[in-house]
């Protein structure tokens, strides 16, 4: 099975820009895709095919990577944006998702 | 609109077998995949198996052997079934929509999600 690793947190002050990672442990071509998930809340797509802005997602958000390594950036980081955020790859069958990676902001 | 609801019990005793219903609207089973993915409590997502537009299954290679996934077209209905469950399957259990004809975009629609709650 294809397993992504992402750092398990991160800590940023409002205005900055952050980047997190997702690796795969083979190739998944650009069949990458980002969520968020906000405590209580069901996850929403936030980045579909590595760097595609699933409609309605400030643009803010954005995607990047190919092949095993891949990244979302938020910039400029706001408030709202913490969250939990996880890469899943559908190139692979089974399909997986990541850890995830807990946002906080300062 | 595009909605997906599960649907089923909150409580299921160890070693019985726990069954799932996914009923959507506002978009044909013929045309989307429907995947299950599940939530432990405090922990990320795993995603557990898909009913593809055209009828074939896939599962998670560590539950395949529990796992089975079916639907009624004509009811719109997507169904999860896994046996000898363990307190280990507690967790919120999400239906939710894939687009797979062209290739697959991700996951743009998602149920509420249902908590299954395995204790005696």
């Amino acid at each position: 099975d294809t397993v992504l690793t992402q750092s398990p947190a991160l800590a940023v002050s409002p205005g900055e820009r952050v980047t997190i990672s997702c690796r795969a442990s083979e190739s998944v071509s650009t069949l990458m895709h980002w969520y968020q998930q906000k405590p209580g809340q069901q996850p929403t797509l936030l980045i579909y095919l590595a760097s595609n802005l699933e409609s309605g997602v400030p643009a803010r958000f954005s995607g990047s990577g190919s092949g095993t390594d891949f990244t979302l950036t938020i910039d400029p980081v706001e408030a709202d944006d913490t969250a939990t955020y996880y890469c899943q790859q559908s190139w692979n069958d089974p399909w997986t998702f990541g850890g995830g990676t807990k946002l906080e902001l300062k | 609109q595009v909605q997906l609801k599960e649907s089923g019990p909150g409580l299921v005793q160890p070693s019985q077998t726990l069954s799932l219903t996914c009923t959507v609207s506002g978009f044909s089973l013929m045309d989307y995949s429907v995947h299950w993915v599940r939530q432990p409590p405090g922990k990320g997502l795993e995603w557990m198996g898909r009913m593809k537009y055209d009828g074939d299954t896939y599962y998670n290679s560590a539950l395949k052997s529990r796992l089975s996934i079916s639907r009624d077209t004509s009811k719109s209905q997507v169904f999860l079934k896994m046996n000898s469950l363990q307190t280990e399957d507690t967790a919120i259990y999400y239906c939710t929509r894939g687009t797979e004809i062209v290739m697959p975009t991700g996951f743009d629609y998602w149920g509420q999600g249902v908590m299954v709650t395995v204790s005696s």
